[in-house]
C-alpha cells in the first residue's frame, strides 16, 4: 500500500525548534518530489515547501529562512526542520508526495493523516 | 489571502449539480500550469479529486468533473449525494511565487 505517516509534531515555544518526519511505503520514494502542506484550525491548506528528486528545495515567504525540507532516500524518508517558531506556524502539518521524476506533474496524490505542532508558551 | 480564489460555501440538494469556481492569474492558472482538485471530508486529510483540470484518479466516481479556461478552472459535482459535504481546495503553481498554491477553500453544504 502506498502511504506516508508523519511523525514528530508537539508543543513548542515560540523561538523554539521542531523537527517532522515522514515516512514513505510502498513505492519507490526516490523517484518523487515531495511536500509538506500546514492546515491552521478551521483555516485553508497552506502549501510550507517541496523537495525535488535531485534535492532541490523550494519555500513560500512565509517560512523562507526559518525551515528546511530534506530527504533521506535510503531510509525512504523526509523532514522538515523548523526554527524561529512563532504562534502563527501552530497547524496540522502534512506529508504529501508530488510528482514522479520526469513526469511534470504538479498535483500532490498521496498524503499522509498529518502531525499537530502547537507554538505556545 | 489566498492567490486562487474560491467561494467560501456552496451548497444543493440531494440530486443536484454544484460547480465551484477557482480564479487565478496570468503567473498560475493563465501561465498554462494545471488545476488540480481535493476533497477534504470533516476531520481527515486533503484527497486528490481531480488531476491535470479535468482527470479523475482510480475510484474518484465520475459525478465529479473538472475544467480549466484561461486564467479559470471549475469543479462539477452532479447528483450530489450526502456524502459529498466536505472542503474543497484548488491548487495550482505560480511562476512568480516559484511555488505551489492553494485556494482558500469552499464549503459545499448538501441540504
Amino acid at each position: 500500500e502506498v502511504q506516508v505517516v508523519e511523525s514528530g509534531g508537539g508543543l513548542v515555544q515560540p523561538g523554539g525548534s521542531l523537527r517532522l518526519s515522514c515516512a514513505a511505503s510502498g513505492f519507490t520514494f526516490s523517484s518523487y518530489d515531495m511536500h509538506w502542506v500546514r492546515q491552521a484550525t478551521g483555516k485553508g491548506l497552506e502549501w510550507v515547501s517541496a523537495i525535488g528528486t535531485a534535492g532541490e528545495t523550494y519555500y513560500p515567504g512565509s517560512v523562507k529562512g526559518r525551515f528546511t525540507i530534506s530527504r533521506e532516500n535510503a531510509k525512504n524518508s523526509l523532514f522538515l526542520h523548523m526554527n524561529s517558531l512563532r504562534a502563527g506556524d501552530t497547524a496540522v502539518y502534512y506529508c504529501a508526495r508530488g510528482g514522479e521524476a520526469g513526469s511534470g506533474s504538479l498535483d500532490m496524490d498521496v498524503w499522509g493523516k498529518g502531525t499537530t505542532v502547537t507554538v505556545s508558551s | 489571502q489566498s492567490v486562487l480564489t474560491q467561494p467560501p460555501s456552496v451548497s444543493g440538494a440531494p440530486g443536484q449539480r454544484v460547480t465551484i469556481s477557482c480564479t487565478g492569474s496570468s503567473s498560475n492558472i493563465g501561465a498554462g500550469y494545471d488545476v488540480h482538485w481535493y476533497q477534504q471530508l470533516p476531520g481527515t486529510a486533503p484527497k486528490l479529486l481531480i488531476y491535470g483540470n479535468s482527470n479523475r484518479p482510480s475510484g474518484v466516481p465520475d459525478r465529479f468533473s473538472g475544467s480549466k479556461s484561461g486564467t479559470s478552472a471549475s469543479l462539477a459535482i452532479s447528483g450530489l449525494q450526502a456524502e459529498d459535504e466536505a472542503d474543497y481546495y484548488c491548487q495550482s503553481y505560480d511562476s512568480s511565487l516559484t511555488g505551489w498554491v492553494f485556494g482558500g477553500g469552499t464549503k459545499l453544504t448538501v441540504l
